[in-house]
């Protein structure tokens, strides 16, 4: 099946700096990758849907400068949280969708943890 | 605009017991619909999808799940659960004839936890 490796898994930063998760593709080409941010104990909510070579889409609410977002190949997508605060702490979870027919299946990667201090 | 509704927030259930997690949906058109399962501090497996044919849907790990059309339902089941199934499930639906992304509209999840 396929793969998708998010990295890293666990990330503690200082308030005011920033973060770098990475999400591939493995075994696969993605043309779009998605970014979810998951509260303890609630769903997934959708950030942003990131296109291979496009700007990304962000979801109302989501403050793009804030979070950014560059996929600039078929197997890697980047999220940015830029000038981190507490309140950004949160599990970000990304997905990748094959690029042939899928039908809109989506794999998952395993999740960053992030807490800022 | 499409919503998905779990009514159970968490189910407990004894080992070797069957259970049942509810889904309904909402969507003006006719939608793809998934079940994924999060273990602590993990991302998404698959667990299960209905994307067309037969409505009874058979996953891995013993899951199986049946779209009703007419209730707008998508309810997961398994006969026999083991303690390994503990964990949080999800309902996605996303719409066969999307927007560019064909984005997931997940519920609420529900907790199932398997006691002994």
């Amino acid at each position: 099946g396929a793969v998708v490796s998010q990295h890293p898994s666990w990330v503690i930063c200082k308030s005011g700096t920033s973060v770098k998760i990475e999400c591939r593709s493995l075994d696969f080409q993605a043309t779009t990758m998605f970014w979810y941010r998951q509260f303890p104990k609630q769903s997934l909510m959708l950030m942003a849907t990131s296109n291979e070579g496009s700007k990304a889409t962000y979801e109302q609410g989501v403050e793009k400068d804030k979070f950014l977002i560059n996929h600039a190949s078929l197997t890697l997508s980047t999220l940015t949280v830029t000038s981190a605060h507490p309140e950004d702490s949160s599990f970000y979870i990304c997905s990748a969708r094959v690029s042939s027919l899928s039908k809109n299946i989506q794999y998952f990667g395993a999740g960053t943890r992030l807490s800022v201090l | 605009a499409q919503s998905v509704t779990q009514l159970d927030s968490q189910v407990p259930v004894f080992e070797e017991a069957p259970v049942e997690l509810r889904c309904n949906y909402s969507s003006s058109v006719s939608v793809y619909l998934f079940w994924y399962v999060q273990y602590p501090n993990q991302g998404l497996q698959l667990l299960l999808k209905y994307l067309s044919g037969s409505t009874l849907v058979k996953g891995i790990n013993g899951f199986e799940a049946e779209f009703n059309k007419s209730q707008t339902s998508f309810h997961l089941r398994k006969p026999s659960v083991h303690i390994s199934d503990t964990a949080e499930y999800f309902c996605a639906v996303s719409d066969e004839i999307g927007a560019a992304g064909n984005k997931l509209t997940f519920g609420g999840g529900t907790r199932v936890l398997v006691k002994p």
